[in-house]
């Protein structure tokens, strides 16, 4: 079955440090997503990306967030200089069409800790 | 405001035991409505989804959820949990249109004793 790939599972880093989280998506899929959950609370939307731009965002997804598909295989998701509160799961999905719910699949999440 | 309410943060339940979840919705429009699960360590998964048709969806498991409408719910059940049904389960939903974008509950977390 396929999957929805993200690397790495756990990342460790500095308040203040750029980190890049990587997703690889399902092969034929459009739409790419970016969700966190902060440690006991709801997972919250970020950002959407269709055809190489942001097709939605998020409060959250302020100046420091930006997203890349800087290849045909990748997505990423750059936080420029983290804050302790940006310490959160970080899920990756894709769908095949954005305005259905068919074919949304989730990764399984880097856990991002800022010290 | 768009919101999903999980009224349970946390269940403990033996098993054999029948599991009722809830979900009440606040979304202005028509809705697509899903139950995912994310076992210890592992991703969210799809158990069932409900966007139109019959309001008693099955899902994956043996899990089943009611869509009703007047009260804005999307209940989660299974008559008898496993021990390995142990999981978080997490309530959402999007509007058609929207892209795609979800809104979670905060997730309610089934314990099931053996």
């Amino acid at each position: 079955e396929p999957e929805v790939t993200q690397t790495p599972s756990h990342q460790v880093t500095q308040m203040g440090q750029e980190v890049i989280l990587r997703c690889v998506p399902i092969s034929n899929h459009l739409y790419f997503y970016w969700y966190r959950q902060i440690l006991g609370q709801k997972v919250e939307f970020l950002v959407s990306f269709y055809n190489n731009e942001i097709s939605e965002k998020s409060e959250i997804f302020d100046d420091q967030f930006s997203v890349e598909r800087p290849d045909g295989s990748n997505f990423t998701l750059k936080i420029r200089s983290t804050k302790l509160e940006d310490s959160a799961m970080y899920f990756c999905a894709s769908s095949e069409v954005g305005q259905t719910p068919y074919g949304y699949t989730f990764g399984s999440g880097t856990r991002l800790t800022v010290v | 405001a768009q919101s999903v309410s999980q009224h349970n943060h946390h269940v403990i339940l033996s098993e054999a035991a029948s599991l009722e979840l809830g979900c009440n919705y606040s979304y202005g429009g028509t809705v697509n409505l899903f139950w995912y699960v994310q076992y210890p360590g592992q991703h969210l998964q799809l158990l069932l989804k409900y966007f139109s048709g019959d309001p008693l969806v099955k899902g994956i498991k043996g899990f089943e959820a009611e869509f009703i409408k007047s009260k804005f719910s999307f209940n989660l059940r299974k008559p008898s949990v496993q021990w390995s049904d142990t999981a978080e389960y997490f309530c959402a939903v999007n509007g058609r249109g929207s892209q795609g974008n979800l809104i979670f509950g905060k997730g309610t977390k089934l314990s099931v004793k053996p």
